[in-house]
C-alpha cells in the first residue's frame, strides 16, 4: 500500500547505544522530516531533507544524524541515546515544501532507560 | 522566527455543542496555515490547510477555519462535535519562503456525551 511506513513501532534500548529508526515511503515526495512529540512541547522538527543526499538541521538536532541516500528513506540514527531522547518520533513526507502539506507515519516510541 | 501558540491545552465540550480550537502565529513573512488531528497511538491526519484566497476554508469532518490576517489567526471550529472527534488538535505554520513547518503544542479536545 502507498504511504509512509515507519519502524520499529516500539523500541526500547540503554543509555548510550546507537538506535536507528526508519522511514519509507512510497509517494516519491521530495521533501522528508523527523519530528518528536513530548508532551508540553507539541512536534519539534529534528532534521529535514529536501531531495536524495540534501539534509538540513531543524530545531533540535543534537545528538540524532541523518542520511538520505534513496528519495523512499530518511532513518534517523542516535549515535549514543540519552534518556532525554525518550519520545514519539515521526516521519513525515511533503510533496513540494511549505505549501504542500505533511503525510506522517504511526510514529516510534522509544524509551531509553 | 516563527511561533504558533494554541492557547488552549485542553478544552471539553459536550456532544452536539459547538466547538472552537484557538491558533495564533508569529511571523516576519506571510505563512501557509494547517490543522492537523492525532487520535491516540497514530500519526498525524490534515484537517484543512489554507494557502491564499478564500479566507475560510473547510475541511475534512464538518471541521473549518478562518485565517485572520490583522489578528494573525486560524481558529479551528465545528458547530456540532462528535464523540468520534475526541482527539489532539494541532496547528502548524509554513513560511512561504521556507520548507520547514512549525506547531503548536496541541488542544486536546474531549466529547464528553
Amino acid at each position: 500500500d502507498a504511504g509512509i511506513t515507519q519502524s520499529p513501532r516500539y523500541k526500547i534500548t540503554e543509555t548510550g547505544r546507537q538506535v536507528t529508526l526508519m522511514c519509507h515511503q512510497t509517494w516519491s515526495h521530495s521533501y522528508m522530516f523527523w519530528y518528536r512529540q513530548d508532551l508540553g512541547h507539541g512536534l519539534r522538527l529534528i532534521y529535514y531533507s529536501a531531495a536524495a543526499d540534501i539534509t538540513d538541521k531543524g530545531e533540535v538536532p543534537d545528538g540524532y544524524v541523518v542520511s538520505r541516500s534513496k528519495t523512499e528513506n530518511f532513518p534517523l540514527t542516535l549515535e549514543s541515546a540519552t534518556r532525554s531522547q525518550t519520545s514519539v518520533y515521526f516521519c513525515a513526507s511533503s510533496e513540494k515544501g511549505a505549501a504542500s502539506p505533511l503525510h506522517f507515519g504511526n510514529g516510534t516510541r522509544l524509551t531509553v532507560t | 522566527a516563527q511561533s504558533v501558540t494554541q492557547l488552549d491545552s485542553q478544552v471539553p465540550v459536550f456532544e452536539e455543542a459547538p466547538v472552537e480550537l484557538r491558533c495564533n502565529y508569529s511571523s516576519s513573512v506571510s505563512v501557509y496555515l494547517f490543522w492537523y488531528v492525532q487520535y491516540p497511538n497514530q500519526g498525524l491526519q490534515l484537517l484543512l490547510k489554507y494557502l491564499s484566497g478564500s479566507t475560510l476554508v473547510k475541511g475534512i469532518n464538518g471541521f473549518e477555519a478562518e485565517f485572520n490576517k490583522s489578528q494573525t489567526s486560524f481558529h479551528l471550529r465545528k458547530p456540532s462535535v462528535h464523540i468520534s472527534d475526541t482527539a489532539e488538535y494541532f496547528c502548524a505554520v509554513s513560511p512561504n519562503t521556507g520548507n520547514q513547518f512549525y506547531f503548536g503544542t496541541g488542544t486536546s479536545l474531549t466529547v464528553i456525551p
